[in-house]
């Protein structure tokens, strides 16, 4: 079955510190990844994603995701956390001819000042 | 660029009520989308459209829900007999199409969503 999983419904971290947010996959065939975020009464921002070629890709804001095909993976990382990054983060997987997107339940990110 | 816009923001309707929703894609994205978002959820995959054709429909997507994209620009999604059960955030996104033989493009831009309340 398809399926995406991201393990931590809530983060929270300190202003500064960094950050990884963790998504692994079920998925039958070569996948495509992306990362969205979602902020309050806002709709789903892109924030980056892979199709194939260089297993770390880079994104908006500072963000930055490494695909691991070995661990079905697909997390999320960013250095730095500033205090406008509390949001929710979705992962989500497509595929090659598959034009539904498979979502993750999300992570909720919290900023502690 | 103006984005993909979403026609009412909110609607409070009562329950047994019909409601309908309106979508605008990015101009030159063939390929539109709904989904469903319940609060804590991600979103579900409701239907899609290449063009005016609709191409696929979930089967989240009772016979009260039916979807239109009559010019292959707008898309309307429209709930008859609403049930409190369908209160949510309804997402429209759209995305360009695939060329054959091309690398994949199938990003999906997402608008801001209308959120319904059945009461």
């Amino acid at each position: 079955a398809q399926s995406v999983t991201q393990p931590d419904i809530h983060i929270t971290v300190s202003e500064g510190a960094s950050l990884e947010l963790r998504c692994n996959y079920s998925y039958g065939a070569t996948p495509y990844l992306f990362w969205y975020v979602q902020s309050p009464g806002q709709g789903l921002q892109l924030l980056l994603k892979y199709f194939s070629g260089d297993t770390l890709v880079q994104g908006i804001k500072g963000f930055e995701a490494e695909f691991k095909r070995s661990q079905s993976s697909f997390n999320l990382r960013k250095p730095s956390v500033h205090w406008s990054d509390a949001a929710e983060y979705f992962c989500a997987v497509g595929g090659d001819s598959n034009y539904q997107l498979i979502w993750g339940a999300g992570t909720k990110l919290i900023i502690k000042p | 660029d103006t984005g993909v816009s979403q026609d009412p923001r909110h609607k409070i309707t009562k329950r047994g009520q019909n409601v309908t929703f309106r979508c605008d894609p990015i101009s030159e994205h063939n390929r539109l989308y709904w989904y469903r978002q319940t609060l804590g959820q991600g979103p579900e995959f409701l239907t899609y459209f290449q063009n005016e054709a609709q191409l696929e429909k979930s089967r989240l997507l009772s016979d009260r829900f039916s979807a239109e994209r009559p010019k292959g620009s707008f898309s309307t999604l429209e709930i008859q007999r609403t049930e409190q059960g369908d209160s949510a955030m309804y997402l429209c996104a759209s995305s360009l199409p695939r060329l054959a033989g091309g690398p994949p493009r199938e990003t999906q831009y997402f608008g801001p969503g209308t959120r319904l309340l059945v009461l």
